[in-house]
């Protein structure tokens, strides 16, 4: 158990619709980075969160957005849903804000698995 | 950022060592070289972290080259709960944005 809580496991909806994902990190922990696994993608990079800050955007969609708040626990939220959307969304948290070096070791979260119908 | 090569598969028997290499010719001054594995449909777990030299923990050791350009994951006596994907990465010290940059990683499948 790496301490990142993710809610809900699995989300199940069709085209179009809207969902949020929600990610809370490890205790002490300031970082909250959103990472996308799809079958044909690998694991991607999303967007990078730091005390409530956006510190970084990696291939993130438009139709995606995310937000950290006051109490460190973020969401990710994805609109107007596509069949390619269907995937694997991990969010993972490290104590500082991405230098490297131990204090930014991401520990990631179980999951949520997202299948668009 | 650095680009890592490592096999895309190896196989292993249950008891015995392996290593794992990884390539990273354009490995900069500041960046950290830093191993995670992935069981099917869970998140990347952290294994190890390194910088030079060699670097040890209950789990896996890590060693690292004087010139830095490939790094050797070794787990030893493996049993068949290692079967998982191992992720070598390059992360960028001094600036970094935090984003990992995962490739295909290696598939290891430890048998009976």
């Amino acid at each position: 158990d790496s301490g990142v809580t993710q809610t809900p496991k699995h989300l199940i909806t069709a085209t179009g619709q809207r969902v949020t994902l929600r990610c809370s990190p490890r205790s002490g922990d300031l970082s909250v980075y959103w990472y996308q696994q799809s079958l044909d993608q690998g694991l991607q990079f999303l967007i990078h969160y730091y005390n409530g800050e956006e510190r970084a955007k990696g291939n993130i969609l438009e139709r995606f957005s995310a937000q950290q708040f006051p109490d460190l626990h973020s969401e990710l939220n994805l609109s107007s849903l596509e069949l390619g959307d269907s995937a694997l969304y991990f969010c993972a948290s490290s104590v500082g804000p991405g230098r490297g070096g131990d204090a930014d070791t991401q520990y990631f979260g179980p999951g949520t698995r997202l299948t668009v119908l | 950022l650095a680009k890592t090569t490592q096999p895309i598969s190896m196989d292993s028997y249950e008891g015995q060592e392996v290593n794992i290499t990884c390539s990273h010719n354009n490995i900069a001054t500041n960046d950290y070289i830093t191993w995670y594995q992935q069981f099917p449909s869970q998140g990347p777990r952290f294994i190890i972290q390194g910088y030079k030299t060699k670097v040890t923990n209950e789990v896996a050791s890590l060693f690292i080259p004087a010139d830095r350009k490939s790094s050797t994951l070794s787990l030893p006596r493996v049993s068949l709960s290692d079967t998982a994907v191992y992720y070598c990465l390059v992360v960028h010290g001094s600036g970094n944005t935090g984003k990992l940059i995962f490739g295909q990683g290696t598939t290891l499948q430890v048998k009976p």
